[in-house]
């Protein structure tokens, strides 16, 4: 499975748009790029997923290059509510695999 | 839709002892997953059970262990446990053997071990 590698943590104000991103070098054809965001105490929670290109939902857009070596989480017009850990994973979603969440990002949204 | 439910949310034990978690996954998910996470190793894979049968498993020792009933509902057990295994430990459930990739999490059980 392909590792990643994000920016420990971020700093962030409210009402401002955050881009998170994650290098994923060693990504295989099949693999596809899943976020999640974990708060204090509960378990992670998808955000969104994507193979290339742009993807965007209610929450969020991810954007992947042409060459998927990376991705980028871009949360708009963050709030207080979204200071959490957001975790990059990469994995072939055809057939089962295991979750490697690495060290995550630590978002902190200040007033 | 009712979520992923853990059981119990928490609990203290002292070493040697065992310890039995359960999940409860969505209605109709019959993929669960175990992870265990500390402050030092973050979120780690134990293992994966579909349709009763263990088909993935982490880099854990023996002393984990799981199942998977016919209801999908799960159990994971801790034998002689050890102050390192304290740590919340997470269930997911997911719809199937084609996993999209959406994991939905239960809120996890926080292991003390004395």
């Amino acid at each position: 499975l392909a590792k990643t590698t994000q920016p420990i943590s971020m700093d962030s104000y409210e009402g401002q748009e955050v881009n998170i991103t994650c290098s994923h070098n060693n990504i295989a054809t099949n693999d596809y790029i899943t976020w999640y965001q974990q708060f204090p105490s509960q378990g992670p929670r998808f955000i969104i997923q994507g193979y290339k290109t742009k993807v965007t939902n209610e929450v969020a857009s991810l954007f992947i290059p042409a060459d998927r070596k990376s991705s980028t989480l871009s949360l708009p017009r963050v709030s207080l509510s979204d200071t959490a850990v957001y975790y990059c994973l990469v994995g072939d979603k055809r057939s089962s695999y295991k979750l490697i969440f690495g060290s995550g990002t630590r978002l902190l949204v200040r007033p | 839709k009712a979520g992923v439910t853990q059981t119990p949310r928490y609990l203290i034990k002292t070493r040697g002892q065992q310890v039995t978690l359960s999940c409860s996954p969505i209605s109709g998910h019959r993929s669960v997953s175990w992870y265990q996470q500390t402050p030092g190793q973050g979120l780690q894979f134990l293992f994966e059970y579909f349709s009763e049968t263990q088909r993935n498993k982490g880099n854990f020792p023996g002393r984990f262990s799981g199942r998977q009933f016919s209801n999908s509902r799960s159990e994971m057990n801790v034998s002689t446990l050890e102050l390192g295994d304290s740590a919340l430990y997470l269930c997911a459930s997911s719809t199937d053997r084609l996993n999209t990739g959406e994991l939905f999490f239960g809120e996890g059980s926080r292991l003390t071990v004395l």
